[in-house]
């Protein structure tokens, strides 16, 4: 059964960086692309982007642009999503997915003064 | 930016069709994706490229594509189909990232 897990919750500070991890089970990562989106309380999906983890490359939403890294250790078959200068507004839970059709369980970022 | 755009809300009688619509400009060029999400749980996908339904999807739930809008079609709607349904796609006009829609509320009762 393809699994996505991921990190657990976490609470940052204005200006801190958080980085997710999703760790894939039953399936080689480099296999496909992982997506990333996330959802603040109460809102839609919003697409963050994706990384090819076989190659390394990434696509990233414009908004993210200069703020989101995102990489993967294939050894752990782990994929990594990294947010710098955290604002409020980045409080939301960050959903990884395979394609489309396997999504992480969701990591609760907190951001909070 | 691109956007795709959904009817803030839906409300059917069990028993009967409720329809969600997703207008964009990548159709019918670029496929659309459905996505059901409950309360407090993870999306999950309920139609991709338009039409196909993932294994253990009822067959209730179908999808079509015409000009530019999307459709997701419940036929006779459960009360367990109330949820947010989202509808999904490329940005043909940007950097070919994904987009999702503005999010449609349906309620069954």
């Amino acid at each position: 059964q393809v699994q996505l897990v991921q990190s657990g919750a976490e609470v940052k500070k204005p200006g801190a960086s958080m980085k997710v991890s999703c760790k894939a089970s039953e399936y080689n990562l480099i296999d496909y692309y992982i997506h990333w989106v996330r959802q603040a309380p109460g809102q839609g999906l919003e697409w963050m982007g994706w990384i090819n983890p076989k190659s390394g490359d990434t696509n990233y939403a414009q908004r993210f642009q200069g703020r989101i890294t995102m990489t993967r250790d294939t050894s752990l078959n782990t994929a990594y999503m990294e947010l710098t200068r955290l604002t409020f507004d980045d409080t939301a839970m960050y959903y990884c997915s395979r394609g489309a059709h396997y999504w992480g369980q969701g990591t609760l970022v907190t951001v909070s003064s | 930016s691109y956007e795709l755009t959904q009817p803030p809300s839906v409300s059917v009688s069990p028993g009967q069709t409720a329809r969600i619509t997703c207008s964009g400009d990548a159709w019918p060029k670029k496929y659309a994706y459905w996505y059901q999400q409950k309360s407090g749980q993870a999306p999950v996908l309920v139609i991709y490229e338009d039409t196909k339904r993932p294994s253990g999807i009822p067959e209730r739930f179908s999808g079509s594509s015409s000009g530019t809008m999307a459709t997701l079609t419940i036929s006779g709607a459960q009360v367990e189909d109330e949820a947010d349904y989202y509808c999904y796609s490329t940005d043909t006009s940007g950097n070919q990232g994904g987009v999702f829609g503005t999010g449609t509320k349906v309620t069954v009762l």
